[in-house]
């Protein structure tokens, strides 16, 4: 039978544009943040971080902004390279349920970098 | 050098038959952690290991169970799989979860096949 699968948001950029990838995150107690890149069949990768106290972040090729007002996080890939195609997932810590920190991932954007 | 290691990387199993999913992690990380990844989906959280204690996430289904026999290792057994519960199972490590700048590491996953 047809098999059904939700369809990730996807980014398609040229080789050497510069890709922003968008979050919007639910919980306003999170107060620390991570982008992770998921390359198919793999675990996901960590590629940046930020806690809540900070509102940018860079690291190589990479800027994490997070705008808390709205509950917005932003990943920018710098002169994106084929090697950067994957599922990109921004990730939330907040307190749940007592001392417990719980990581919690947002939708993934496909990212597809055109040679 | 792999830290966060995932055996099988490949498992199939029958309609009801009993399936052990494996974790190993050198990096001798307090918590441990299981995800279930179905495609095109965010990683969703079914229970963590802090040592010894063990949290389950309020919806997850009997079905998956856990052991940590001691700090390097980690099992998810799923006493009768269906078929909605093929899907990429994802361990992760964490230094400690109390702080809330610690990244979780994840090992490459364990495709499950139900058939």
């Amino acid at each position: 039978g047809e098999s059904v699968g939700l369809h990730l948001p996807t980014l398609s950029v040229q080789e050497g544009d510069n890709s922003i990838i968008n979050c919007a995150y639910s919980n306003s107690a999170s107060d620390y943040f991570i982008w992770y890149k998921q390359e198919s069949g793999k675990g996901p990768q960590f590629i940046i971080d930020i806690r809540s106290n900070m509102d940018k972040r860079q690291g190589q090729r990479v800027t994490v902004l997070l705008n808390k007002t709205v509950k917005h996080l932003s990943l920018q890939i710098a002169a994106t390279q084929p090697g950067d195609s994957a599922v990109y997932f921004c990730a939330e810590k907040g307190l749940s349920g007592g001392s417990n920190y719980k990581l919690t991932f947002g939708k993934g954007t496909l990212l597809t970098v055109n040679p | 050098d792999a830290m966060v290691i995932q055996n099988p990387r490949y498992q199939v199993t029958q309609f009801g038959k009993p399936v052990t999913l494996s974790c190993s992690q050198t990096l001798n990380h307090n918590v441990m952690y299981w995800y279930q990844q179905k495609s095109s989906q965010a990683p969703k959280l079914l229970f963590h290991y802090y040592d010894k204690d063990f949290n389950n996430e309020a919806d997850t289904p009997d079905n998956f169970q856990s052991r940590r026999p001691n700090t390097s290792f980690c099992f998810l057994d799923i006493r009768s799989p269906g078929l909605g519960d093929a899907a990429m199972y994802l361990c992760a490590t964490q230094g400690d979860r109390g702080a809330t700048n610690e990244k979780l590491f994840f090992g490459s996953g364990t495709q499950l096949s139900v058939l």
